[in-house]
């Protein structure tokens, strides 16, 4: 069953903590994708990669790091950096500038 | 850089009615057009997408957009809303060789 699977569903968090998203696809997508979502603000870009072992900052990349050694994954790292971390964290792949396919998210909130 | 907006919020409609949700974007040359949807509790998901061809583009469910390139739009409609049909609508736009610009999204809700 293809799809891209997102662990943890919640995940809390106390300041001055990382704390790392799973992001898993076996769609074969080349580009992966992380965004985070705030209610009226829709989704925004933190990092994208379209390559293995490339990887490249999105719109609000500050305080998040990420990595991606297999094609299949690409985990998300909340450093203790970023200022305001509690939000719905989502991942996506496509095939190059194509449709993106997104996972069930993450929910973080820093206690 | 492109920008995406969704002028209405939130959108409270009574069931049967027609529904008509607009999406303005600011990029001048070519542009792929998306609608998703995110229904509580599921994943967000494609409804439509606009490349090229007919700009009156058929989705799921009895959803429609139609892409006005005059006027930088890409609205969408459904004649007749179910219950089943609230959800928050993003709309999103990429041109070639750029990512994926989402509009801050409508809350939809539907009474029965």
């Amino acid at each position: 069953d293809g799809g891209i699977t997102q662990s943890p569903k919640y995940l809390f968090r106390k300041e001055g903590q990382n704390v790392t998203l799973s992001c898993e696809q076996n769609l074969n997508h080349d580009a992966m994708y992380w965004y985070r979502q705030d209610p009226g603000q829709g989704l925004r870009l933190i990092y994208y990669s379209q390559i293995v072992n490339d990887f490249q900052k999105g719109d609000i990349a500050e305080g998040y790091s990420v990595s991606r050694e297999k094609k299949e994954s690409f985990p998300l790292t909340v450093t203790s950096a970023q200022k305001n971390p509690t939000a719905f964290y989502l991942c996506a792949s496509s095939i190059k500038y194509n449709e993106q396919f997104f996972g069930p998210g993450t929910r973080l909130t820093v206690l | 850089a492109q920008s995406v907006s969704q002028h209405n919020h939130h959108v409270i409609l009574s069931e049967a009615a027609s529904l008509e949700l607009g999406c303005n974007y600011s990029y001048g040359g070519t542009v792929n057009l998306f609608w998703y949807v995110q229904y509580p509790g599921q994943h967000l998901q494609l409804l439509l997408k606009y490349f090229s061809g007919d700009p009156l583009v058929k989705g799921i469910k009895g959803f429609e957009a139609e892409f006005i390139k005059s006027k930088f739009s890409f609205n969408l409609r459904k004649p007749s809303v179910q219950w089943s049909d609230t959800a928050e609508y993003f709309c999103a736009v990429n041109n070639a060789g750029n990512m994926l610009t989402f509009g801050g999204g409508t809350r939809l809700m539907v009474k029965p």
